[in-house]
């Protein structure tokens, strides 16, 4: 199986810092990874798709990089409502699998 | 737009057995692959099952294979998770999710599972 490793766990920003945060594939796994936010309670919401693409609606300040094995979300000038916790996920063979995810916090 | 509906959550005992559904629309359902992912109390999202568009191809989790079995029926646009021999660790909100490669997955809102006696 395909293990995924995010970090970190967890941040504490202030709102207009830049963020970022990483994920490790134990594999290469090419470009086939996505970034998701959940927010408390809600449902998980996609940002990003084949590690760079921004899903349409998304803001411009989410930005993904990477490829192979290393793979890194980017939120420039951070707002409010991005206060969240954020997962990447590899779909490049079956189990797919989640990084444990990096909490955002606010300072 | 795309709705994905679960329902059949709810309380079971271990050892218990739950059929949890989810009713699509706004899309062609058959179409697509189609997954459950879990996420426990206070816990990261797991991915737990998919399916192929036809049916033909499932795959499983290690940590629910031989106990879950995921299904569909695509002249109603419904799809199952069948969950025997159910263990606290599956307690858990269940979601259904859409798979559209170079999009990534849709989710609905999920249904909780609580396995306790």
């Amino acid at each position: 199986d395909i293990q995924m490793t995010q970090s970190p766990s967890s941040l504490s920003a202030s709102v207009g810092d830049r963020v970022t945060i990483t994920c490790r594939a134990s594999q290469d796994i090419t470009d086939d990874l996505g970034w998701y936010q959940q927010k408390p309670g809600k449902a998980p919401k996609r940002l990003i798709y084949a590690a760079s693409s921004l899903q349409s609606g998304v803001p411009s300040r989410f930005s993904g990089s990477g490829s192979g094995t290393e793979f890194t979300l980017t939120i420039t000038s951070l707002q409010p409502e991005d206060f969240a916790t954020y997962y990447c996920l590899q779909h490049n063979d079956y189990p797919q699998t989640f990084g444990q995810g990096t909490k955002v916090e606010i300072k | 737009e795309v709705q994905l509906v679960e329902s059949g959550g709810g309380l079971v005992q271990p050892g218990g057995s739950l059929r949890l559904s989810c009713a699509a629309s706004g899309f062609t359902f058959s179409s697509y692959v189609m997954s459950w992912v879990r996420q426990g109390p206070g816990k990261g999202l797991e991915w737990v099952s998919s399916i192929s568009d036809s049916g033909g191809n499932t795959y499983y989790a290690d940590s629910v294979r031989g106990r879950f079995t995921i299904s569909r029926d695509n002249s109603k646009n419904t799809l199952h998770l069948q969950m025997n021999s159910l263990r606290a660790e599956d307690t858990a909100k269940y979601y259904c999710a859409k798979w559209r490669w170079g999009s990534g997955y849709s989710w609905g809102q999920g249904t909780l599972v609580t396995v306790s006696s």
